[in-house]
């Protein structure tokens, strides 16, 4: 299985602030036809997770701009600007290549 | 509006079975893939498997087969997760979600239910 690093694991934070959150796969995320598949959620208390960026770096419908994904092969980056209130929860990275789908193991962004 | 509606919470005994609905509106699920996500009390999320609706093709992680089992009944707009042979490692939330074709990511979340396993 390929095995997703995510860190840190935890993420202590003042609203304002600029953050990032790394993604590592065990082995390159691009497919033969170049594809490269990895999502992040955000997984707020009490309710299902919710997709913010697919393939990379596209934003999901209604994801405000402060949250931008970046990467390639094995690295990748999720970066947060000026963090608001709403933004507090449980980041997941998703890599959707390889059988089986695998998450990182999350990042918790809490208040310092 | 686009929603995933899961059925309610379960509590079964050990050894058990259980078939959980995740029952689509505002979508046709054959134009999809469906997933099933589990998470464990204070744990992260492990992917189970997903459905091909459009033609019954499944696929699983490995260390989930033969505990579970993903069906689909587009008549209904429905999918289905089967637990078999429960034990206390298998008390958890599990969630649906869906993928569109055209991209990886999963779009839409029904919101949970809980399976606990007790005697």
């Amino acid at each position: 299985d390929v095995v997703v690093t995510q860190t840190p694991l935890s993420l202590p934070v003042s609203f304002g602030d600029q953050v990032s959150i790394s993604c590592r796969s065990s082995q390159s995320l691009a497919n033969s036809y170049g594809n490269t598949y990895l999502s992040w959620y955000l997984h707020k208390p009490g309710q299902s997770p919710q997709l913010l960026i697919y393939g990379i770096s596209n934003r999901f419908s209604g994801v405000p701009d402060r949250f931008s994904g970046s990467g390639s092969g094995t690295d990748f980056t999720l970066k947060i600007s000026t963090i608001k209130p709403e933004d507090l929860g449980m980041y997941y990275c998703l890599q959707g290549t390889h059988q089986p789908l695998t998450f990182g193991a999350g990042t918790k962004l809490e208040l310092k | 509006e686009v929603q995933l509606q899961q059925s309610g919470a379960e509590l079964v005994k050990p050894g058990a079975s259980v078939k959980l609905s995740c029952t689509a509106s505002g979508f046709n699920i054959k134009d999809t893939y469906m997933h099933w996500v589990k998470q464990r009390p204070e744990q992260g999320l492990e992917w189970i498997g997903r459905i091909d609706p459009a033609n019954g093709n499944t696929k699983y992680d490995p260390k989930f087969q033969g505990k579970a089992t993903i069906t689909a009944d587009t008549s209904s707009n429905t999918a289905y997760l089967q637990l078999s042979s429960l034990t206390s490692e298998d008390t958890a939330v599990y969630y649906c979600a869906s993928q569109a074709y055209d991209y990886d990511g999963f779009a839409y979340w029904g919101q949970g239910t809980l399976v606990t396993v007790s005697a």
